[in-house]
C-alpha cells in the first residue's frame, strides 16, 4: 500500500542550526502538507502546497521555515534557525486531490528535539 | 477563528464495552469533518469523515460516528471495544474555502481486558 515516508524519524540539534526535514510523498499525489505537534498540544497546521508553490499557510510558518520540492519526489521543510519552540514532531501529508473527498495520507512524524 | 474541542484526553474502556469519544466544533457554517486515529509509532490515519449527506457516518474497524448540526458535534463510537483499538484519536475540521484540518488535543483511549 502506497504511503508517506519521512525522514529522519527523529533528528536532534543545537538551537540556531539549520534543520531540513524531508518526505516523500505518495507518487501520483499533487497537494502536500506539513503539520506539527508540540508535546501535548494540538497538531497544528504549518503549510500546504500545490503546483511548486505555497497555497496557503499558517501564522507559525514564518521567515524561518521554508518548503520545496527539489526534484519532483521529495517535499522538504527547512528550518534556517531553529529555536527551542520548534521541537515538535513535524508531520508531512499529501492529497491527491483537494476538496472535501480529498483524504490525506500522513507520514509517521519526525521528531525534532532542539536544545 | 474555528476550532476543535475534545472532551477527555483520556478515556478508559473494558474490552466489549462501548466507545464514545466526544468532539464539538465551534462554526456557524457547518465544516467538513474528520476522525484520525493514531497508533504508536505511526502516522495519522483517517477513520472516517462527513462532507455531506447522511448524518450517521461509518469508518473503518467498526467505528461510526455522527453529524449533529443542533448540537455542533461529532461523536465517535465503537459498540464494542477491542484491544487493538488503543490509540490517540483526533477529531478535525476542514472548513470550507480553506485546504487545512483544524485539530483537536486528541483522546487517548486504553482498553483493558
Amino acid at each position: 500500500e502506497p504511503e508517506v515516508t519521512q525522514t529522519p524519524s527523529h533528528q536532534v540539534t543545537q538551537m540556531g542550526q539549520e534543520v531540513i526535514l524531508r518526505c516523500v510523498p505518495i507518487s501520483n499525489h499533487l497537494y502536500f502538507y506539513w503539520y506539527r505537534q508540540i508535546l501535548g498540544q494540538k497538531v497544528e497546521f504549518l503549510v500546504s502546497f500545490y503546483n511548486n508553490e505555497i497555497s496557503e499557510k499558517s501564522e507559525i510558518f514564518d521567515d524561518q521555515f521554508s518548503v520545496e520540492r527539489p526534484d519532483g519526489s521529495n517535499f522538504t521543510l527547512k528550518i534556517r534557525s531553529t529555536k527551542l519552540e520548534d521541537s515538535a514532531m513535524y508531520f508531512c501529508a499529501s492529497s491527491d486531490r483537494q476538496g472535501d473527498t480529498g483524504e490525506l495520507f500522513f507520514g509517521e512524524g519526525s521528531r525534532l528535539t532542539v536544545l | 477563528a474555528q476550532s476543535v474541542t475534545q472532551l477527555g484526553s483520556h478515556v478508559s474502556v473494558s474490552e466489549g464495552a462501548l466507545v464514545l469519544l466526544r468532539c464539538n466544533y465551534s462554526s456557524s457554517v457547518p465544516p467538513y469533518l474528520f476522525w484520525y486515529v493514531q497508533y504508536p509509532n505511526q502516522g495519522l490515519q483517517l477513520l472516517l469523515k462527513y462532507t455531506t449527506g447522511a448524518t450517521l457516518v461509518k469508518g473503518i474497524n467498526g467505528f461510526e460516528a455522527e453529524f449533529k448540526k443542533s448540537e455542533t458535534s461529532f461523536h465517535l463510537t465503537k459498540p464494542s471495544a477491542h484491544m487493538s483499538d488503543a490509540a490517540e484519536y483526533f477529531c478535525a475540521v476542514r472548513p470550507y474555502n480553506t485546504d487545512k484540518l483544524i485539530f483537536g488535543t486528541g483522546t487517548r483511549l486504553q482498553v483493558f481486558p
